[in-house]
């Protein structure tokens, strides 16, 4: 069955750097998200991707996060300056709207020291 | 404010228990509601999608009902087995092909 891989499954990262999270969606998908999960609490919805623009972002993606989708199969979600509270799991999802279900890949850990 | 609640937050049984959890979810504005399966170090892993309201869906052990007008939903699980073990999710969606809003989950341990 199709899946949506992430890569790193873990990322070490210094205060202050600019990290990229990785996703590959479902080849025929065409909405995208990144939620992201800090340990404890809810997961979160950051921000949603059709037709290549933004089309629903949340208060926490502020400027510091960018979306882009390079190639027409990468789905990426960069940081451009990490803070410690941007520490959490990353998860990145597509929709097939046939099933209406999200699949979410196995996410990206983010430790910011 | 959108918000999604589970209970309980953690469930501990014996193998070949049967139990359910709630999620509660808004009433109004309602499109869909998600269940997920999320072991850690894995994706996700959807359950069902429900839509309509008295919705029951069933996949092998595992059973869900919908309740839009009063904004909940119950998880079964019929005889729990230690593979069951894993964090459940539901997911509230207010629009095709929108955000989900996610409650905080269940975590079910069973014990063989």
């Amino acid at each position: 069955e199709p899946e949506v891989t992430q890569t790193p499954s873990h990322q070490v990262t210094q205060m202050g750097q600019e990290v990229i999270l990785r996703c590959v969606p479902i080849s025929n998908h065409l909405y995208f998200y990144w939620y992201r999960q800090i340990l404890g609490q809810k997961v979160e919805f950051l921000v949603s991707f059709y037709n290549n623009e933004i089309s629903e972002k949340s208060e926490i993606f502020d400027d510091q996060f960018s979306v882009e989708r390079p190639d027409g199969s990468n789905f990426t979600l960069k940081i451009r300056s990490t803070k410690l509270e941007d520490s959490a799991m990353y998860f990145c999802a597509s929709l097939g709207l046939a099933k209406n279900i999200q699949y979410f890949g196995a996410g990206t850990r983010l430790s910011v020291l | 404010i959108l918000n999604v609640e589970q209970s309980p937050q953690s469930l501990h049984v014996q193998e070949g228990d049967s139990t359910n959890f709630t999620c509660s979810f808004p009433s109004s504005n309602f499109y869909a509601l998600h269940w997920y399966r999320w072991e850690t170090a894995k994706s996700p892993e959807a359950l069902f999608v429900m839509t309509l309201n008295g919705d029951e869906k069933k996949k092998g052990r595992i059973s869900a009902t919908l309740n839009t007008k009063e904004g909940y939903s119950y998880l079964y699980i019929k005889g729990s087995q230690p593979e069951d073990s894993a964090t459940y999710l539901c997911a509230f969606g207010y629009n095709q092909g929108g955000k989900l809003i996610f409650g905080q989950g269940t975590e079910l341990s069973v014990k063989p």
